[in-house]
């Protein structure tokens, strides 16, 4: 298995709360993402990033920001946590994404109350 | 929107049964790639084919593209109760600079023993 940790696994917040989730992965892979994962949506892009200090904006990127000071770290913030944003986050990762595949984490389940 | 589109959403069959879903996409793509996910877990990678590719067999899963229709199919022969799982298509845009993958909302397998 890819070596990439998601951290916390478990969340639970109030609303209006700051909460950053943590991605780290031991391949020194070039390209890094946040999905998130809702019942009867898939998995829908938040943000990726392709390099240091590169990142850039997927489809659901409202409310959520993304760093990236190194390779091995992909940090996810929710600014100000809403109940819309109860969900399971997904990193990724990968070599090169024409020709290689994604490697997933475990997931961080947060729930907003 | 959603650039993969699987089909069913939900398969329910019996051991020893072969399992086909489909996914429909709507852009030109690079390459089309099948994931499965089991209750709780990231998603794995099972398999990757390319645009100039027609048809790719990996033991006793066989994927088929056809990019005039701008569709795949995921054939699982011989299922066995540990297929059971969700099974997504991601595909990566030919214009898309950065390589971002695509997932649709998944199929849904449970094999009955």
């Amino acid at each position: 298995d890819a070596g990439i940790t998601q951290s916390p696994r478990h969340k639970v917040t109030e609303t209006g709360t700051p909460v950053t989730l943590r991605c780290h992965q031991t391949e020194n892979h070039r390209y890094m993402y946040w999905y998130r994962q809702d019942p009867g949506h898939g998995l829908r892009l938040i943000h990726y990033s392709y390099g240091v200090k590169d990142t850039d904006k997927g489809e659901v990127s409202d409310g959520y920001s993304v760093s990236r000071s190194k390779t091995e770290d992909f940090l996810l913030t929710l600014e100000s946590a809403t109940s819309s944003q109860t969900s399971v986050y997904f990193c990724a990762i990968t070599r090169e994404p024409y020709n290689s595949p994604l490697h997933f984490g475990n997931g961080t389940r947060l729930t907003v109350t | 929107s959603q650039q993969g589109e699987e089909d069913p959403q939900a398969l329910s069959i019996q051991e020893g049964e072969n399992a086909t879903m489909n996914c429909s996409y709507k852009t030109s793509i690079n390459n089309l790639q099948w994931y499965r996910q089991n209750s709780g877990r990231g998603l794995v990678h099972l398999i990757l084919i390319r645009s100039n590719e027609r048809e790719k067999h990996s033991g006793r899963l066989r994927v088929t593209l056809d990019t005039s229709k701008k569709s795949s199919s995921l054939l699982i022969t011989a299922s066995r109760a540990a297929d059971t799982a969700s099974y997504f298509c991601a595909t990566v845009s030919r214009t898309d600079s950065w390589g971002k993958f695509q997932f649709g909302a998944g199929t849904q397998v449970v094999v009955t023993p």
